[in-house]
């Protein structure tokens, strides 16, 4: 079965400091991969995502994250954290399973510190 | 643009009820996605619709069910509600017809069920 496994619940860190969130996932197949933001009562942003191509993805608020395809990982990172970056990060996985369906993580709650 | 919108955005309902989410896209948008957001099982996919055909189903019983409008509003009805099916529900609308289009969330409505 298909699954998304984020590997830290919870990643504190001081503004300024740079961060990585991790996300590995299980697939056989080609998948499409993703990652979202959720801010406190509100729905999820898209922060970036890898179809194909190059694998160094950029995105939204200076974040991004590199595809490895050996080692099954889409980690996020930001060289420097500001205190607004605070929020929930879902990592996301789309295949092609007699329909599209998106599987995602449990979350990694960021936390950024003055 | 005015953004995804959902209505309403709290509701408490008891066992047994049932319940019916509304879900307004971005203008122009012409597909609707819904989920499920718990504690306990996180984000979970019920069904996408794109021009009024239900294009994808997660697995969620027979008592979750939706709909699209030709304006391409969606709803999404629960009926005969249990406590487990209290929980965020997510909706979010996509331009075109791929899949890996971006998806624009709503900020949710919180099932409550007693």
């Amino acid at each position: 079965a298909q699954s998304v496994t984020q590997l830290d619940s919870q990643v504190p860190v001081f503004e300024e400091a740079p961060v990585e969130l991790r996300c590995n996932y299980s697939s056989s197949v080609s998948v499409y991969l993703f990652w979202y933001v959720q801010y406190p009562n509100q729905g999820l942003q898209l922060l970036l995502k890898y179809l194909s191509g190059s694998t160094l993805v950029k995105g939204i608020n200076g974040f991004e994250a590199e595809f490895n395809k050996s080692q099954t990982s889409f980690h996020l990172r930001k060289p420097s954290v500001h205190i607004s970056d605070t929020a929930e990060y879902f990592c996301a996985v789309m295949r092609n399973t007699g329909g599209f369906k998106t599987i995602f993580g449990a979350g990694t709650r960021l936390f950024v510190k003055a | 643009k005015a953004g995804v919108t959902q209505t309403p955005r709290y509701l408490i309902k008891t066992r047994g009820q049932q319940v019916t989410l509304s879900c307004s896209p971005i203008s122009g948008h012409r597909s609707v996605s819904w989920y499920q957001q718990t504690p306990g099982q996180g984000l979970q996919f019920l069904f996408e619709y794109f021009s009024e055909t239900q294009r994808n189903k997660g697995n969620f019983p027979g008592r979750f069910s939706g709909r699209q409008f030709s304006n391409s509003r969606s709803e999404m009805n629960v009926s005969t509600l249990e406590l487990g099916d209290s929980a965020l529900y997510l909706c979010a609308s996509t331009a075109g017809a791929s899949h890996t289009d971006t998806q624009y969330f709503g900020p949710g409505t919180r099932l409550t069920v007693l």
